[in-house]
């Protein structure tokens, strides 16, 4: 089975702070999501990259940045964090290109900005 | 404008009953999917489908793609189906509905 995994369920900054949120998947999948899910609005993305060094600007890429710089994993960071960033953060990963195959998600990550 | 509407957005049940959901976009799709989402929790992928019809254990999922249109039934219904069920479609990228929370009352 795919696993992605997150490399933190919870986490509570500061705002100004710089937060990483990792993600790691065990699939040799080259494509790699970051989306972000807030109620009622459902996931909109983030980032997307489709290889290693390779992204693309999702939905709402502003005030965040990623890396990829091994296959396996994508670092999504928040370069000085502020409040409306609090939210849930779910990393995917998918076999074939953008928009098509089937998704796999990590558990989530649950940041805080107070 | 959402390329992907879902309806009920809640919905509560007993336990037994039979739960339809209700998914319809305005893209073309390559293919539509059925997650869940436990409460806390991540996404998990149910159905994978471009046509007809799919069955695991107590849930079926259609598509209609002249009405572009698709249903989630769950029969027999569970306090452990309670979760969050969203409609995605892939076609040039992913679409997401909002999402509909199931609550199974025992």
């Amino acid at each position: 089975d795919v696993k992605v995994t997150q490399s933190s369920r919870y986490l509570v900054k500061r705002t100004g702070e710089k937060v990483f949120l990792e993600c790691v998947q065990d699939m040799d999948h080259e494509n790699m999501f970051w989306y972000r899910q807030d109620p009622g609005l459902g996931l909109r993305l983030i980032y997307f990259s489709y290889d290693v060094k390779m992204k693309e600007k999702g939905d709402i890429p502003e005030g965040y940045s990623v890396s990829r710089e091994k296959k396996e994993r994508f670092s999504l960071i928040l370069e000085s964090a502020s409040t409306n960033q609090t939210s849930m953060y779910l990393c995917a990963s998918s076999l074939r290109g953008w928009g098509t195959g089937e998704l796999f998600f990590g558990e989530g990550s649950r940041l805080t900005v107070l | 404008k959402n390329e992907v509407e879902q309806s009920p957005q809640n919905l509560t049940a007993q336990e037994g009953e039979f739960i339809t959901i209700n998914c319809s976009y305005s893209v073309g799709i390559s293919a539509l999917h059925w997650l869940q989402q436990h409460p806390g929790g991540g996404i998990v992928s149910l159905f994978m489908l471009s046509s007809g019809k799919k069955k695991h254990g107590r849930l079926i999922a259609t598509i209609n793609i002249q009405e572009k249109h698709s249903s989630l039934h769950i029969t027999a219904s569970h306090p452990r189906d309670s979760a969050v069920y969203i409609c995605a479609v892939s076609g040039n990228q992913f679409y997401f509905g909002t999402g509909t929370s199931l609550t199974v009352i025992p």
